[in-house]
């Protein structure tokens, strides 16, 4: 099974508006972390927010936040008043906390292809 | 704010070839890894270090090895490259062991192996 899943391979959105990108997880590790990176076309990922499994607000990020519904293992990212230079690859993703603390890999969704149109 | 660089943006071998593709990052972080990026898979990890001389396999190791013989620096070896080992590679490194810490990636490297 996998571990993140992300079901929107691509969005279109216009200019202005506010997005969700969603990331289901699968984990019975009580403590995780729940990160969001973007990709642009020039290949760097770039960290975006995260979310820890036991912080009791969502995390906000200027303009990303995250909507976490812990019950329901969901960590949609929302990006308010969408912008052109929004447009890019968005990758969820999750370390467990686990037998190997913060050294272990983050386990990644497939991504979501968001194009911003004007 | 940290940086992580990784040696070429773009490389080109040949089938069984020894490659290495290199890594180094400015902030002192104890941990590294390298990943590969393929289309429609995402990314999955191949190999990490939490410390010079250490290593850990992570999903996909097969057919590559690491080295980490300074803090900053974590080499992926590609012992003898073939075809499917086509991919784009990314290097990323955190700080120590609290889970709440990003990891950092590099420009990454798009290796062809003809």
């Amino acid at each position: 099974a996998q571990k993140i899943t992300q079901t929107q391979p691509g969005m279109f959105v216009q200019e202005k508006e506010a997005v969700t990108l969603d990331c289901t997880y699968d984990t019975s590790d009580p403590s995780y972390g729940l990160f969001w990176y973007k990709q642009p076309s020039s290949g760097e990922m770039i960290f975006l927010i995260y979310q820890g499994s036991y912080d009791q607000q969502n995390a906000t990020e200027g303009r990303y936040s995250l909507n976490f519904q812990k019950a329901r293992k969901s960590a949609n990212l929302v990006i308010s008043a969408s912008q052109l230079g929004d447009s890019a690859m968005y990758f969820c993703a999750m370390r467990e906390a686990g037998t190997g603390g913060g050294a272990d890999g983050l386990t990644f969704g497939k991504g979501t292809h968001l194009i911003i149109q004007p | 704010d940290v940086k992580v660089t990784q040696s070429s943006r773009y490389l080109v071998k040949r089938t069984g070839e020894k490659v290495f593709l290199e890594c180094v990052q400015d902030m002192d972080h104890e941990n590294m890894f390298w990943y590969r990026q393929d289309p429609g898979l995402g990314l999955r990890l191949i190999y990490f270090s939490y410390d010079v001389k250490m290593k850990e396999k992570g999903d996909i190791p097969e057919g590559y090895s690491v080295s980490r013989e300074k803090k900053e620096r974590f080499s992926l070896i590609l012992e003898s490259a073939s075809t499917n080992q086509t991919s784009m590679y990314l290097c990323a490194s955190s700080r120590t062991m609290s889970g709440n810490q990003p990891q950092h990636f590099g420009d990454g490297t798009r290796l062809s192996i003809l």
